[in-house]
């Protein structure tokens, strides 16, 4: 079973710039959500996609988007990039719903640490 | 408005002794309620969850207790190991129109000294 991975690990880009991080999903998953952790805070929610589509979006402005590909992987692009756009973004996959049962649980990759100065 | 809040940045415990970490919420719709651990340079890994009907949940030697009234839960780790330092974030599940929206508190530092 492949679990999440995240590309890049690190990057460092300036202020104005755009940024396109992407996401692999745990094997089975079909639902994509991304995350921003800021140093010293909690992962915060941005978006959450499925079936390709968003269905679920936390307190970003318009200039965080982001898409879902048909074999479940997506990515998160952030145009004009501000100072406070530096943190660890990271990307969670999830099962819609299973028969027996849901945890409820999100599977995280390592996230993608983006620097802008 | 912090919906879910851990009040405790970090926390020192002696090895073979209980870690008992806390979580405050203030919305009553959440209906899951989910526990995550993080090493240094690696994504959150879940470790346990309590669905809002519940007051236990057991999984080894981590147990999370859910008080709905008070709107509070706790993660009761026993007996503590040094592997799990590392820092823990609470969760909270609000379903709407079906989707999930998963709220994280700031997280604790658990260190278990040897």
């Amino acid at each position: 079973e492949t679990g999440v991975t995240q590309s890049p690990t690190h990057l460092i880009k300036t202020r104005g710039q755009q940024v396109t991080l992407r996401c692999s999903s745990q094997s089975g998953h079909n639902t994509v959500s991304w995350y921003q952790q800021a140093l010293g805070q909690g992962p915060q929610f941005i978006f959450q996609y499925y079936r390709e589509e968003e269905n679920g979006r936390g307190n970003f402005p318009p200039r965080f988007s982001g898409l879902q590909f048909p074999n479940y992987s997506s990515e998160l692009n952030v145009n004009a990039l501000e100072l406070d756009d530096s943190a660890l973004y990271l990307c969670a996959s999830s099962l819609a719903w299973t028969s027996g049962g849901y945890t409820g649980e999100l599977f995280f990759g390592e996230g993608s640490r983006l620097t802008v100065l | 408005d912090q919906q879910v809040k851990q009040n405790s940045p970090s926390l020192s415990v002696q090895e073979g002794r209980i870690s008992i970490l806390n979580c405050d919420y203030t919305n009553s719709m959440f209906d899951y309620f989910l526990w995550y651990k993080k090493y240094p340079a690696e994504g959150p890994t879940f470790l346990i969850s309590i669905s809002s009907i519940k007051d236990k949940n057991e999984d080894g030697r981590f147990t999370v207790f859910l008080n709905k009234s008070a709107k509070h839960l706790s993660l009761h780790i026993v007996p503590s190991q040094p592997g799990d330092s590392a820092v823990y974030f609470c969760a909270a599940r609000e379903t709407t129109s079906g989707t999930y929206k998963y709220i994280f508190g700031t997280g604790t530092r658990l260190k278990v000294l040897a």
